[in-house]
């Protein structure tokens, strides 16, 4: 399995602030991915990389950007924060396995905004 | 459009029986299923995964079952234990699309003492 980091673990901010999601992982998997999960809800991507300097839009719109300089870190930042924007953020990687890409993820970020 | 989903929101089991815990997919291209188990506050877990030219696969304690002709994926955990109340998601590869993968609502476990 893969090891992934995310920081903070939980943040609460007010209306209108710039805030950076930090994902790192240390298996050199070239896939990364960004979730938004709503409590008990199932996993909606909105952020998605093949390797550095390669980003692109998931299936759920989002307000945030993401980018890939380096093979270990997808940082997700959202410059104006909203309480709409209020959810939980998960990170994950890819390893081939089976002929496959296999997701692992890291622990997540619960984001309030006031 | 595709989904995945689970047939029961809510699955409550007694410690020590057998759970079962089942799975829809509508896109027939998909050829590659995991399960994944998420505790209150943290991230998924892989827990299995199953190619599509498998009818069944087994683990510690736990076996997924595929049926194509149904689109049909369950998951079957013998001898629940309390560390096994959480969410378990399914999720397929939708035909390979470069590694992105479609998640299902979710089932709740709740395992009596």
């Amino acid at each position: 399995e893969a090891d992934i980091y995310q920081t903070p673990r939980y943040l609460v901010i007010g209306t209108g602030k710039k805030i950076t999601l930090e994902c790192s992982q240390t298996m050199g998997h070239d896939k990364m991915y960004w979730y938004q999960q709503d409590p008990g809800m199932e996993l909606h991507l909105i952020h998605y990389s093949y390797g550095v300097n390669s980003t692109e839009k998931g299936d759920l719109s989002s307000e945030s950007t993401v980018s890939r300089i380096r093979t270990e870190h997808f940082p997700l930042t959202l410059e104006s924060a909203r309480p709409s924007h209020t959810s939980q953020y998960l990170c994950a990687s890819s390893e081939w396995r089976q002929g496959e890409d296999t997701q692992y993820f890291g622990p997540g970020t619960r984001l309030t905004v006031l | 459009g595709e989904s995945v989903g689970l047939h029961l929101p809510t699955l409550s089991v007694q410690e020590g029986d057998n759970s079962i815990i089942n799975c829809a997919y509508s896109n027939s291209a998909s050829d590659y299923f995991i399960w994944y188990k998420q505790e209150s506050g943290k991230g998924p877990q892989f827990i299995i995964d199953i190619r599509s030219n498998m009818d069944k696969r087994q683990g510690q304690r736990v076996t997924v079952l595929l049926n194509k002709t149904v689109k049909h994926l369950s998951l079957q955990i013998a001898a629940t234990q309390p560390g096994d109340s959480a969410v378990y998601f399914c999720a397929e590869n939708g035909g390979n699309q470069g590694g992105k993968l479609i998640f299902g609502q979710g089932t709740e476990l709740s395992v009596k003492p």
